[in-house]
């Protein structure tokens, strides 16, 4: 199995382009999300699904759109890439449930200029 | 809100001395992560609990649900267990995915 794959690993935008980041997993994960990490702050999350054709927005959601139309993808779009969204991006996915560990993937950075 | 407070922040320590690293968080919580992430960036789940203690190699992770608590003990440090180690609390009552992250630690472990 090779868990949670996400693409690419860097990034560089400039202000405006739009883009995807891509996550894959391959354990039947019905729960995916992202996350963006910044310099002295928690993980914090972006967007997550609960299971196909269902998605909601997490708590910085804001120039960032997502689907997930498989149980396997789940993709994050940027519409119009922002500086401030230079960050270190983190897909993430479980199985439902309270007890269930998270398995991330490596990550990605992007800098938007 | 939930909150989530990690100590200390940064530590320094010597090869085969014994590591604590502290997170306390505001609200009561059904689940608490510890997570690894190594310089590079990748993360890693080590814990994932709701109650007492769990175990893994030198690694011991402990929870007190009462006094919103949970502990990270490294026995026998290594320098391979310089990395941010990360703890998570997920709330039964919040929105969204119901989980606060820490800041992290930053643990480094000197030959």
């Amino acid at each position: 199995n090779a868990g949670v794959t996400q693409t690419p690993k860097f990034q560089v935008l400039k202000t405006g382009q739009s883009m995807t980041l891509q996550c894959a997993q391959d354990m039947n994960h019905e729960y995916m999300s992202w996350y963006r990490q910044d310099p002295g702050m928690g993980l914090r999350l972006i967007h997550y699904s609960v299971g196909a054709g269902i998605t909601d927005q997490g708590e910085v959601p804001n120039g960032y759109n997502v689907s997930r139309s498989t149980t396997e993808d789940f993709p994050l779009r940027l519409l119009s890439a922002a500086p401030s969204q230079t960050s270190v991006y983190f897909c993430a996915s479980s199985r439902t449930g309270n007890n269930s560990p998270l398995h991330f993937g490596n990550g990605t950075r992007l800098t938007v200029t | 809100k939930n909150e989530v407070e990690q100590s200390p922040q940064n530590l320094t320590a010597q090869e085969g001395e014994f590591i604590t690293i502290n997170c306390s968080y505001s609200v009561g919580i059904s689940a608490l992560h510890w997570l690894q992430q190594h310089p590079g960036g990748g993360i890693v789940s080590l814990f994932m609990l709701s109650s007492g203690k769990k175990k893994h190699g030198r690694l011991i992770a402990t929870i007190n649900i009462q006094e919103k608590h949970s502990s990270l003990h490294i026995t026998a440090s290594h320098p391979r267990d310089s990395a941010v180690y990360i703890c998570a609390g997920r709330d039964s009552g919040g929105g969204a995915d119901g989980l606060t992250f820490g800041k992290g630690t930053h643990l480094i472990i000197q030959p």
